[in-house]
């Protein structure tokens, strides 16, 4: 089962902040964040494990809920470089390689 | 210079002709993956390989086939391909398959079926 991403699409200006929801209806053993800007590849961002602790760089960072069964990315004071497609990736049970990915979220950032 | 390359990059082909599109990495890495993407449903897996000679179905793998006979190499093979198999494909490796290592992808390689 694909996981759910929401929202579609946001909207942002400079300097604002941003929350994207991954959510499964299975139990998630691990999510992967990846970043893609328009005609390019997917670029990682982070990796959370279950049970493990919220991760992130100075700006961007994500947490893992266990209970719900989702991810959040929070990316704060956004910069326009923070535009393109965010995709979640979902390992389920320890599947070990096997990843299903999110629909994507598509984030502008406009000046 | 440490990269996952894909050929060729654009492809247009006709049903029925068989064509395969090669991956291949520098970097050493176990493993390696193959995934389409298509306009509102994000990157689909077909096939993932743990390490040489074992490979794994993804999410998506009709009409699909890979082979892993030496670590850099991936290439998926497209026996008969049909007009619903025209996509965006990525090629991604990584040292391992865990939560404490990055996947890299390859360029993409667009494909159109008619």
């Amino acid at each position: 089962q694909q996981p759910v991403q929401s929202p579609q699409a946001v909207i942002l200006r400079e300097g604002e902040d941003a929350v994207i929801n991954c959510s499964s209806s299975k139990a998630l053993y691990s999510v992967h964040w990846y970043r893609q800007k328009h005609g390019e590849a997917p670029v990682f961002l982070m990796i959370l494990l279950k049970g493990g602790e919220q991760k992130g760089h100075e700006k961007i960072s994500a947490s893992f809920n266990e209970k719900k069964q989702q991810s959040s990315l929070y990316l704060t004071a956004s910069q326009l470089s923070y535009s393109g497609t965010y995709f979640c990736g979902t390992e389920y049970d320890n599947q070990g390689g096997k990843l299903i990915f999110g629909q994507g979220t598509e984030l502008s950032v406009k000046p | 210079e440490a990269q996952v390359t894909q050929n060729p990059r654009y492809l247009i082909t006709v049903t029925g002709k068989k064509l395969t599109v090669t991956c291949s990495q520098n970097m050493n890495h176990e493993y390696m993956s193959w995934y389409r993407q298509d306009p509102g449903l994000g990157l689909r897996q077909i096939y993932y390989s743990m390490n040489v000679e074992v490979t794994d179905k993804g999410d998506v793998p009709e009409g699909y086939k890979v082979s892993r006979k030496e670590k850099r190499n991936f290439p998926l093979i497209l026996e008969s391909p049909s007009p619903n198999q025209t996509s965006l494909y990525f090629c991604a490796s990584s040292p391992y398959f865990g939560w404490w290592e990055t996947q890299y992808f390859g360029p993409g390689t667009r494909l159109l079926v008619l």
